[in-house]
């Protein structure tokens, strides 16, 4: 069956430090994924998406690429804001029921 | 701007009590969920709709009912709370399949 797989966090970092989240996934066919973003005390926000092998989504300073060949969907972002601190959501869409499946979710904390 | 209300936002009410969540979107979207978020922020889906008078189970079994008679609205009812269904219920929509627009989530605690 479909399922995505996040690296447990949370994850600490500095400000201005590089951000890797790693998420891999299961999936029959080639899915859409996505990366959602959740501010404390608020609903998930789409942050960026792919959509075919080898795409590359982009927002806000965050990049991912749908990678076929390792299946991961790597969100990366150069430099890291206190204001980043949120748990990210990476999720494929099921080709056969249109439902979004959702990784465990990675909390990010940056520290001034 | 994505326009969809959940409410209320936060409500602790005593077990047995019959409660409803609100659900409402602006955006004429057809496609509407509800999710449950447990403390370690994973989220399960509940219930779905993928248009008016088409309500169906999530993946996550639920005491809880929906109703979708008008595109707008979704809500979510639960006929006698219970402390097990305390947690956060995020409502949502989509136009198209995986690009969804959350509310900003109902907090529920059951005394």
């Amino acid at each position: 069956g479909n399922s995505v797989t996040q690296m447990e966090g949370p994850v600490t970092l500095s400000e201005e430090a590089f951000l890797t989240i790693n998420c891999t996934y299961t999936a029959t066919g080639y899915p859409s994924l996505f990366w959602y973003v959740q501010y404390p005390g608020e609903g998930l926000q789409l942050l960026l998406k792919a959509t075919k092998a080898d795409d590359k989504g982009s927002n806000k300073g965050f990049e991912a690429t749908y990678r076929k060949e390792t299946t991961s969907f790597h969100l990366e972002k150069g430099s890291v804001q206190v204001s980043d601190s949120a748990v990210y959501f990476c999720a494929l869409v099921s080709s056969n029921t249109g439902k979004l499946i959702f990784g465990q979710g990675t909390t990010l904390q940056v520290k001034p | 701007e994505a326009d969809i209300y959940q409410t209320p936002r936060y409500l602790v009410i005593g077990t047995g009590k019959k409660i409803t969540l609100e659900c409402s979107q602006t955006m004429g979207h057809d496609k509407m969920y509800w999710y449950q978020q447990d403390p370690g922020m994973e989220l399960h889906l509940i219930h779905y709709s993928y248009g008016v008078n088409s309500t169906e189970k999530g993946d996550l079994s639920s005491e809880s009912t929906v109703s979708r008679i008008r595109t707008e609205h979704f809500p979510l009812t639960l006929e006698s709370a219970r402390p097990s269904h305390t947690s956060q219920y995020l409502c949502a929509s989509s136009r198209v399949f995986g690009e969804q627009y959350f509310g900003p989530g109902t907090r529920l605690t059951v005394t």
